[in-house]
């Protein structure tokens, strides 16, 4: 069955970065380009970006350009987010989801905390 | 970028009622190419991911009960849940994908009357 594993709860200080990984499993890693998304508590759904698993083409929305990096591992069939500069307003869970006709399967999402 | 709103975004229905609410884009998310509407509607519970409902404005995801229907096209779109339950109390979710970025509206939560 089709899997999205995301890595476990972070907890950071402003100013630094973080990586999230989001493991895929149960079908062809390189036919579905992954998203993505955020939530911050109480909050709506922000997207962040895109990736192509295969060629790891990437786009990004405009806020987060220069301090989100998208990248994918093939051998292991891993989706990495990195999250630079980090702001108390990032705090949020991040979701990664694979793009079908719509976002059919999401990961369980992983909670970053930016605090002091 | 492609602005979503919906409304209302808060709605409380009887059990056994109709439901229904309404998501507009600032452009039309029409696919020319296929003449499908890029327009998807999530689900989403407390402490859960968002879960995908309909897809293409109109098609239900496998296993999606079918008293849920979408409808609408170009810039107008419903999500009508002919019969509430009490499972269907949630926050839903419209989301374009026709051009980047993927917006969101900014949902609307359904509770019981």
């Amino acid at each position: 069955q089709v899997q999205l594993v995301q890595s476990g709860t972070e907890v950071k200080k402003p100013g630094a970065s973080v990586m999230l990984s989001c493991k895929a499993s149960g079908y062809t890693f390189t036919n579905y380009f992954i998203h993505w998304v955020r939530q911050a508590p109480g909050q709506g759904l922000e997207w962040l970006g895109v990736i192509n698993p295969r060629s790891g083409d990437t786009t990004y929305t405009q806020r987060f350009q220069g301090r989100v990096t998208m990248t994918s591992d093939t051998s292991t069939s891993t989706i990495y987010m990195y999250l630079s500069s980090l702001r108390f307003d990032d705090t949020a869970v991040y979701y990664c989801a694979r793009l079908n006709s719509g976002f059919d399967y999401w990961g369980q999402g992983t909670l970053v905390t930016v605090s002091s | 970028d492609i602005v979503m709103t919906q409304s209302p975004d808060s709605l409380a229905v009887s059990l056994g009622e109709r439901a229904t609410i309404n998501c507009k884009s600032s452009q039309s998310v029409l696919n020319s190419s296929n003449n499908k509407n890029n327009l998807t509607w999530y689900q989403q519970k407390p402490g859960q991911p968002p879960k995908l409902f309909i897809y293409w404005a109109s098609t239900r995801e496998s296993g999606v009960p079918d008293r849920f229907s979408g409808s609408g096209s170009e810039t107008d779109f419903t999500l009508t849940i002919s019969s509430l339950q009490a499972e269907d109390v949630a926050i839903y979710y419209c989301q374009q994908y026709y051009s980047t970025p993927y917006t969101f509206g900014q949902g609307t939560k359904l509770e019981i009357k």
